[in-house]
């Protein structure tokens, strides 16, 4: 049982390449999640998915699009990177139906120069 | 416009005492609080939760307060440890949304 999984560790990038994060559970949790973390923020979510089949815009959605591929897969891509984007990215899933606790994964460095 | 803050960005306490991490938010809507604990390099893990239709909850060593009048919530850790060293998190949730919404955190250092 490995949980929350996260590829990769870490990442760097050229403004404008474009690059997925994929994400996957093994928890057979409903809903998962994108944030990012940045110095003095905490973390922020960028999309999230209630649901196979759903997804929804977070507090900070621009620059971010998603795929919940299948219950245990939720993709985050950044279509053209930006130096805004480099930060920490954690993927996390939640289970049963009325459960607050979400579980995280390791997250993804990401750099963006 | 931070709904949840987490004013003390750091704390430091003597091994063996009591390590208070307090948290206050803005939206009335939240009613269920969570606490987080976060290593480097590491994901967040779940430490404690509390529904609004508490004052207190307690977890081992861990004891979470909520005062609903003051928009206030605490964390104690009783006694503190080394390996607690970590940065805490406090995050809130309302029912029909589910998501959390997260403070900035306060870096815990224990102190042997």
């Amino acid at each position: 049982n490995a949980g929350v999984t996260q590829t990769p560790k870490f990442q760097v990038l050229k403004t404008g390449q474009s690059m997925t994060l994929q994400c996957a559970q093994d928890m057979n949790h409903n809903s998962m999640y994108w944030y990012r973390q940045d110095p003095g923020m905490g973390l922020r979510l960028i999309y999230y998915s209630a649901s196979e089949g759903t997804t929804d815009k977070g507090e900070v959605p621009n620059g971010y699009n998603v795929s919940r591929l299948n219950k245990r897969e939720f993709s985050l891509r950044l279509e053209s990177a930006a130096p805004s984007q480099t930060s920490v990215y954690f993927c996390a899933s939640t289970g049963t139906s009325g459960s607050y606790e979400q579980y995280f994964g390791p997250g993804t460095r990401l750099t963006v120069t | 416009d931070q709904q949840v803050k987490q004013n003390s960005p750091s704390l430091s306490v003597q091994e063996g005492r009591i390590s208070i991490l307090n948290c206050d938010y803005t939206n009335s809507m939240f009613d269920y609080f969570l606490w987080y604990k976060k290593y480097p390099a590491e994901g967040p893990t779940f430490l404690i939760s509390i529904s609004s239709i508490k004052d207190k909850n307690e977890d081992g060593r861990f004891t979470v307060f909520l005062n609903k009048s003051a928009k206030h919530l605490s964390l104690h850790i009783v006694p503190s440890q080394p390996g607690d060293s970590a940065v805490y998190f406090c995050a809130a949730s309302w029912s029909t949304a589910r998501q959390l919404t997260f403070g900035s955190g306060t870096q815990l250092t224990v102190l042997p």
